[in-house]
Order: structure tokens, then sequence, then C-alpha cells
């Protein structure tokens, strides 16, 4: 079962750019982590936002979190080549017996 | 990074016969997951580990089995492979459970012809 969902499921931007990626889940949940993943490479943590805060930040990342929308949203502010990556959302909650369930991810591409 | 080697990174190998995948930390991590990863799917949880010899099955454990005899080795075993398991397997590490940020090997990639 899917949890979360990615949207768009890719992404084409310029470098300089912001790209925003949106996940959307069906349940109450405890916490919600997004991580990037290179080609080739195991799964990166980016950010884990919990069920009581609304946004947080690091670096050039920007994560917000809607309950009652059951969303959220990763923003890349001054997008690199670098950044160019499958990024995923996993949520937790007591209906999943607090085991991750991961959304299909958002392809993103940033081009030089 | 987090200290996490998968062996093999790569391996085929035909319908019907035992695989075995390693997953080896240097972190002393308390959690260790395996996962799957499809084209079109999120990962998907197969089995994971809250300690020596403490293991739980995930959402996608039938045909898989696992052991955890030492902390720092978690591995996974396909009793008798088939073509639906092919797949890239990720482990995965974390010092408290689910709800804390996972570290994850470079995965080994399975074909089973």
């Amino acid at each position: 079962s899917q949890q979360g969902e990615e949207d768009p499921q890719a992404l084409s931007i310029q470098e300089g750019e912001n790209a925003t990626m949106n996940c959307s889940y069906k349940t109450s949940i405890n916490n919600l982590q997004w991580y990037r993943q290179n080609s080739g490479r195991g799964l990166v943590h980016l950010i884990l936002i919990r069920s009581n805060e609304r946004e947080k930040h690091s670096g050039r990342l920007r994560v917000t979190l809607d309950t009652s929308k059951k969303s959220s949203s990763l923003l890349i502010t001054a997008s690199r080549a670098a950044d160019t990556a499958s990024y995923f959302c996993a949520t937790d909650s007591m209906d999943s017996n607090y085991q991750l369930i991961w959304g299909a991810g958002t392809k993103l591409i940033i081009k030089p | 990074d987090a200290g996490i080697t998968q062996s093999p990174r790569h391996k085929v190998t035909e319908t019907g016969t035992p695989v075995t995948l390693r997953c080896h930390q240097t972190e002393n991590h308390r959690y260790m997951y395996w996962y799957r990863q499809d084209p079109g799917h999120g990962l998907r949880l197969i089995h994971y580990s809250y300690g020596v010899k403490d293991t739980d099955k995930g959402e996608v454990s039938d045909g898989y089995s696992v052991s955890r005899s030492k902390t720092e080795d978690f591995l996974l075993t396909l009793e008798s492979a088939t073509s639906s398991q092919t797949s890239v397997y990720f482990c995965a590490i974390s010092g408290q459970g689910f709800s804390q940020p996972q570290h994850f090997g470079d995965g080994t990639r399975l074909s089973i012809l």
C-alpha cells in the first residue's frame, strides 16, 4: 500500500529556478520525511517534520506540512545541477505500525 | 556517510536457486531494514530487525527470510528465487525506530532469470 504519493512524477527546470514537489498521504501521520536518491545510489535523508510542525528549513530546502489537507511540499530554492535526483516522501503512522510507507518519488532534472 | 555496506552489489541468478544478500554496518545501530525498490513503486519494507535475533515482517515478506546473529550484520535470504523478486534491494539502519531518519546502503541489483 502506498501512503505517500508525490506530484509531479517528473520535473525539469533550469538551473537557478526553484523546484517544488508535493506529497499527499491518506491517514493521520506521526512524522513525514523527505529523502533524495541519486541515480544508482541509496537514499539520503533530507528533513523530518513532525505532525505538530508546519514548516522546517534546512539550507536551501523548505518543507511544509498541512495535516488538514494531508499533504506536504518540498521546495528547493536556487536549484543546482547537483540537485538532479529523485525525491521521496515517507510517512509513519499508527495505522502502519509506525513502519515507513513510501511514495513513488518525483524525478527532478536540473538543466544547466 | 553512515557505514553501511551491501554485498554483493550486483547478482544474476536463476529461478529456484537460493540467494543471500548481506548488509554490514559499522554504526552500532539497533534497527536494520531490508527494502525492495521497483519502478513505479516506492520502497517496500520486506523485513526489519530491532536487535540481535529480533526480527519482524514488513509489507512484502512472502518468499523472504532474514537473520541477525550480530549487531552489525543483517542477512536477507530468498529461499527459492522467482522472477518476481528481480529488484533493487536496499538495506537501511537507524538508531531508534521507524520514526527516525534512516541511513541507506547503495543497494544490490538482483536479476533472476
